[in-house]
């Protein structure tokens, strides 16, 4: 069955610290991996996009990893801010088909 | 700028009266996506278009109509909402051209609340 599982399910970091989450997926075929940052209330907003033969992306603070052996991916946030508070979703798409498989987030809570 | 637009941005309706939910995009993808988000939970599928192709996902419910009237927009009708129905209503597109990431764009979401 393809699934896709994060973790932490939530995460609680002080402003200025880095922090890392973790993605676990088992989807087959596999044709890229993205992580997405979705604020309450608003829909998804893309961070990085990475495809089987790419193992490391940056956008800005956010760093995502992919290692297509183990099928895991991390993203990792370099001194966090407040406003990256936020649910950070792991998505995995399916080659052949126009679906994504989603995990369930990390809530991410960054305090002053 | 290009985009995925949604409106309206929150809807309320009454138990058993019909709505509808609308999605416009400007970037000309040929595939686009109607998902339902309840709190803290990932987005789940209904519904995609590949051009005028619809595709029904298995368990979304008889409840759930959409149309596609042309590449720009596409429309989510909930014939008899429910109060399980409340819930965030995401509209994303994605391209399949050759060489492409295949990503996938979302609007800002609509949120239904039934009263």
């Amino acid at each position: 069955k393809n699934q896709v599982e994060q973790s932490p399910q939530s995460l609680i970091i002080l402003e200025g610290k880095n922090c890392t989450l973790q993605c676990n997926y088992t989807v087959s075929p596999f044709s890229n991996l993205r992580w997405y940052k979705q604020d309450t209330g608003r829909g998804p907003v893309s961070l990085t996009i990475m495809t089987f033969s790419e193992n490391t992306k940056s956008n800005g603070r956010y760093t995502a990893t992919l290692d297509a052996d183990t099928k895991q991916s991390s993203l990792h946030i370099t001194a966090s801010q407040l406003s990256d508070s936020a649910s950070y979703i792991c998505v995995v798409g399916t080659s052949g088909t126009y679906k994504y498989i989603f995990g369930t987030g990390t809530r991410l809570k960054v305090l002053a | 700028d290009a985009m995925v637009i949604q409106n309206p941005r929150y809807q309320v309706t009454q138990f058993g009266k019909p709505v509808t939910l609308s999605c416009s995009q400007t970037l000309n993808h040929n595939v686009m996506y109607w998902y339902q988000q309840k709190s803290s939970q990932a987005p789940k599928l209904l519904f995609h278009y590949y051009d005028k192709d619809f595709n029904n996902e298995a368990d979304t419910p008889d409840n759930f109509q959409s149309r596609r009237p042309n590449t720009s927009f596409c429309f989510l009708d909930i014939r008899s909402p429910g109060l399980g129905d409340a819930a965030m209503y995401l509209c994303a597109t994605s391209s399949l051209q050759p060489g492409s990431y295949n990503e996938q764009f979302f609007g800002p979401g609509t949120r239904l609340t039934v009263l």
